[in-house]
């Protein structure tokens, strides 16, 4: 099939620790790979994204590496911040090159950071 | 502002009332994808268009959901006959490629 599993929440950590939170996917080809992030009361942004093996996306200190040995893209921060507090999502396309459209989402993971 | 707007922001309504949402795409992008997220969880693929043909429909998009782009610009997505089972956030997403989207506020539907 094709799906996207996240590591459950919430997650709850102290200002300037380390953050991971997992993901692995299913698929039948080499999709591109997302996290997005979701503040309270706020849509999706985007928070970083890779398209093939290998590739490391990064954006505000968040990195996350595909690897396609392991179909995993693990999102991580060294240090966190009270105002990295919001749900976490990955996310698949379809697969890479596919001009269809759907985005298949995983559960989201609760982060709270406190000071 | 120049990214995606969706109206209303929030709509409350009684079971079997129809309803209807409005989502502005960043006027560039070419590609509108509307999704369903329920509380605790990710959101949920619905519908897509290409300019004004729509290209893809989940499952999920039963007889009482439309959705329409009658210029390839601006979107509306209606729901009839609603049930409280359609309560959720309606997100509308847009792009100029077929992967990465940029997402609106969303419009959080509540059926009484």
């Amino acid at each position: 099939g094709n799906s996207v599993t996240q590591m459950e929440g919430p997650v709850t950590l102290s200002e300037e620790a380390f953050l991971t939170i997992n993901c692995t996917y299913t698929a039948t080809g080499y999709p591109s790979l997302f996290w997005y992030v979701q503040y309270p009361g706020e849509g999706l942004q985007l928070l970083l994204k890779a398209t093939k093996a290998d590739d490391k996306g990064s954006n505000k200190g968040f990195e996350a590496t595909y690897r396609k040995e392991t179909t995993s893209f693990h999102l991580e921060k060294g240090s966190v911040q009270v105002s990295d507090s919001a749900v976490y999502f990955c996310a698949r396309h379809l697969d890479r090159g596919s001009t269809l459209g759907r985005l298949y989402f995983g559960r989201g993971t609760q982060l709270t950071v406190w000071p | 502002d120049t990214g995606v707007s969706q109206d209303p922001r929030h709509k409350i309504t009684k079971r079997g009332q129809n309803v209807t949402f409005r989502c502005d795409p960043i006027s560039e992008h070419n590609r509108l994808y509307w999704y369903r997220q329920t509380l605790g969880q990710g959101p949920e693929f619905l519908t897509y268009f290409q300019n004004e043909a729509q290209l893809e429909k989940s499952r999920l998009l039963s007889d009482r959901f439309s959705a329409e782009r009658p210029k390839g610009s601006f979107s509306t997505l209606e729901i009839q006959r609603t049930e409280q089972g359609d309560s959720a956030m309606y997100l509308c997403a847009s792009s100029s490629t077929p992967d990465t989207q940029y997402f609106g506020p969303g419009t959080r539907l509540t059926v009484l």
